[in-house]
């Protein structure tokens, strides 16, 4: 199997711009799909594939990824974005998926 | 509207065993891959299990192998995670989670059962 890398804690100030990361060596070859969990609330899909919003997710979010690091972006961060972020993806067998340790952001 | 629903949890013992099950409705289940994913308290999500749309494939996490099993009945539109010898460890709120395209993203989530092991 194979890891998924994330800073444990970001903070933005209101309105600007933040960017999360998740590195591991499975992003070389799979996609990276991102979900955003409040407290006590089950987890929110926001990006997958190449960078894809479902329905109902702002478009202040945005996908990217590059080598072995796939990234979250957040354009003009708001109080409700507020909360933990983490990176799945395949493991190297293809067959599996992991998460990444998660991200929280603080919105200051 | 598209929705799932675990049931099952509980506190059970180390060793014991219990089943659970994620009622799906509003899309056709029996088109859809299907996870289960795991978070326990305090902690990040973890995957646990993954079966095809006809249930010809099945795959597990490290963790769980040899002691889960997952499967589903396209005709009761339910997914269920068998989960034997159960261990302290195995703690934690279990999500139902539909698979949007092959191990491409978790589109639709329940609210998650949550299973203690303590003796």
């Amino acid at each position: 199997s194979s890891e998924l890398t994330q800073d444990p804690a970001v903070s933005v100030a209101l309105g600007q711009t933040v960017r999360i990361t998740c590195q591991g060596d499975s992003l070389r070859t799979y996609y990276t799909s991102w979900y955003q969990q409040k407290p006590g609330q089950a987890p929110v899909l926001v990006i997958y594939g190449r960078n894809n919003r479902p329905s109902g997710i702002p478009d202040r979010f945005s996908g990217s990824s590059s080598g072995d690091t796939a990234s979250l972006t957040i354009t003009g961060a708001q109080a409700e974005d507020e909360a933990d972020y983490y990176c799945n993806s395949r493991d190297s067998s293809g067959n599996h998926l992991v998460f990444g340790g998660g991200t929280k952001l603080t919105v200051l | 509207q598209v929705q799932v629903v675990e049931s099952g949890g509980g506190v059970v013992q180390p060793g014991r065993s219990l089943r659970l099950s994620c009622a799906a409705s509003g899309f056709t289940f029996s088109t859809y891959a299907m996870h289960w994913v795991r978070q326990a308290p305090g902690k990040g999500l973890e995957w646990v299990a993954v079966i095809s749309y006809d249930g010809g494939n099945k795959y597990y996490a490290d963790s769980v192998r040899g002691r889960f099993t997952i499967s589903r009945d396209n005709f009761k539109n339910t997914l269920y995670l068998q989960m034997n010898s159960l261990r302290a460890e195995d703690t934690a709120v279990y999500y139902c989670a539909r698979d949007r395209q092959w191990l491409l993203a978790f589109d639709i989530w329940g609210q998650g059962t949550m299973v203690t092991v303590s003796s």
